[in-house]
């Protein structure tokens, strides 16, 4: 089957411009992640959505980072007048797990497989 | 509260063997190992749950210390696609991430 899927692969974006990155899960994958990778560096946790609710945001560097997944499926992550710190690898990853909370008894599963695309590269001149 | 990896860089000449730490400072769930190759997408390797467990997949097997919060990576008479660089996802509970810096394989025939 498809795994996740990216585009645009390449973007080059001048300073202040605004960008959209798609993201398509795996299909029926409940769970969403985005990352962002600076060059050697390993992947950092952006942002998390359960089917269309987004649940975590606390990884996105500030408020020019927005995040949508209206529909439960495919998660756009937009910036905001871009800068040259945005520059970056920024990776999706889906996976069929329902939320566990923070892991404590009273609904815990087996922590499941996040399946990555191949990464948006974002440029910022 | 990103995990430690070591070693930063190792070199292997085929067949020979390496370990890959990777430590946290906190208590972990769960702990996931990828291998990500330059330019492409990192790549599900196996995930380790609290309670001391130990898994192997090929000749790559790991095991994960709960009391130690430490995990590491044994990969055992490499193969020339064994090179990349290996990443530990460290999970506290609710499914995102945290990952290490990454340690850089390259096995040479």
């Amino acid at each position: 089957g498809a795994g996740v899927s990216q585009s645009p692969r390449y973007k080059v974006a001048k300073r202040g411009q605004d960008v959209a990155l798609r993201c398509d899960p795996i299909s029926g994958h409940v769970s969403l992640f985005w990352y962002q990778q600076a060059l050697g560096q390993g992947p950092e946790f952006l942002t998390y959505f359960q089917n269309e609710a987004q649940l975590d945001k606390s990884g996105l560097p500030s408020d020019r980072f927005f995040a949508e997944r209206p529909e439960g499926s495919v998660s756009t992550l937009k910036i905001q007048r871009t800068q040259q710190e945005d520059s970056a690898v920024y990776l999706c990853a889906s996976s069929h797990q329902l939320d566990r909370g923070n892991g404590l008894a009273g609904g815990e599963q087996a922590p499941d497989t996040q399946y990555f695309g191949p990464g948006t590269r974002l440029t910022v001149l | 509260q990103q995990p430690v990896q070591s070693p930063q860089a190792v070199i292997l000449r085929e067949g020979e063997d390496a370990v890959i730490n990777c430590s946290s400072s906190k208590a972990l769930y769960s702990v996931h190992w990828y291998r990500q190759k330059h330019g492409e997408a990192p790549v599900f390797l196996m995930i380790l749950l609290k309670g001391g467990e130990q898994k192997g997949h090929d000749k790559i097997s790991a095991s994960f210390n709960e009391k130690k919060q430490q995990s590491s990576l044994y990969l055992t008479a490499s193969q020339l696609s064994y090179s990349g660089t290996y990443f530990c996802g460290t999970e506290m509970g609710g499914g995102k991430l945290i990952f290490g810096q990454g340690t850089e394989l390259s096995v040479k025939p």
